[in-house]
């Protein structure tokens, strides 16, 4: 694929309910973000990955947010007991190395999550 | 308080025209600046990074500048075209060797009206 993909596009949740999102970065590269994006605003960190390691998680807000990456490429950010302050675009990004920051990222066009 | 904060939050400027859009930037230590372009429902393209030796990048029709001993960055977009219309995102990185402690301002909203 020519760049990160990301499904659903749009995703409606009824408050209480579990969602999961899917992330399929560039192939090959080894590092993978995912941030939370509210409207009108910047996008917010919420966790990191190299390769299946997940090395940082320090973003996401509260323990029903979980993010894995099992085989070091496709990644899926859940979010359990849906709340909704949730709502936001979901954002996932992925560089072809480590984590210097001269590494550009490119992102997916993001999952739109409206809770209602 | 924002450690990236943008001006205008928003500006309508006529195809064709020049404009300028401003971060001022209180992070420190400093790594690197960079511009993001994010068209409406897609994700953020980088227009242009800057590390704190560097005072200005181009990258087309847009133009960065750094200075860094103030702290303040500017994005010149020139000739507009309808397509720039979109959020511009100025991001600073403290760190070189960690990308995942980016700080994003908020945005420019520009659009180019014909």
């Amino acid at each position: 694929g020519a760049g990160v993909s990301q499904s659903p596009r749009y995703k409606v949740a009824k408050r209480g309910q579990d969602v999961a999102l899917r992330c399929d970065p560039i192939s090959g590269h080894v590092s993978l973000f995912w941030y939370q994006q509210a409207l009108g605003q910047g996008p917010e960190f919420l966790t990191y990955f190299q390769n299946e390691a997940q090395l940082d998680k320090s973003g996401l807000p509260s323990d029903r947010f979980f993010a894995e990456r099992p085989e070091g490429s496709v990644s899926t950010l859940k979010i359990q007991r849906t709340q909704q302050e949730d709502s936001a675009v979901y954002l996932c990004a992925s560089s072809s190395t480590g984590g210097s920051s001269y590494n550009e990222q490119f992102f997916g066009p993001g999952t739109r999550l409206t809770v209602l | 308080k924002n450690q990236v904060e943008q001006s205008p939050q928003s500006l309508i400027i006529l195809e064709g025209k020049n404009c300028t859009l401003q971060c001022n930037y209180t992070v420190s230590p400093f790594s690197n600046l960079r511009w993001y372009k994010q068209d409406t429902g897609r994700g953020p393209v980088s227009l242009t990074i800057m590390t704190f030796s560097e005072n200005t990048k181009s990258n087309g029709r847009y133009t960065a500048t750094l200075d860094a001993d103030t702290k303040q960055s500017s994005l010149h977009i020139t000739a507009s075209q309808l397509s720039d219309s979109a959020s511009y995102i100025c991001v600073v990185s403290p760190h070189a060797g960690n990308n995942r402690k980016l700080i994003w301002g908020s945005g420019t909203s520009l659009a180019v009206n014909p």
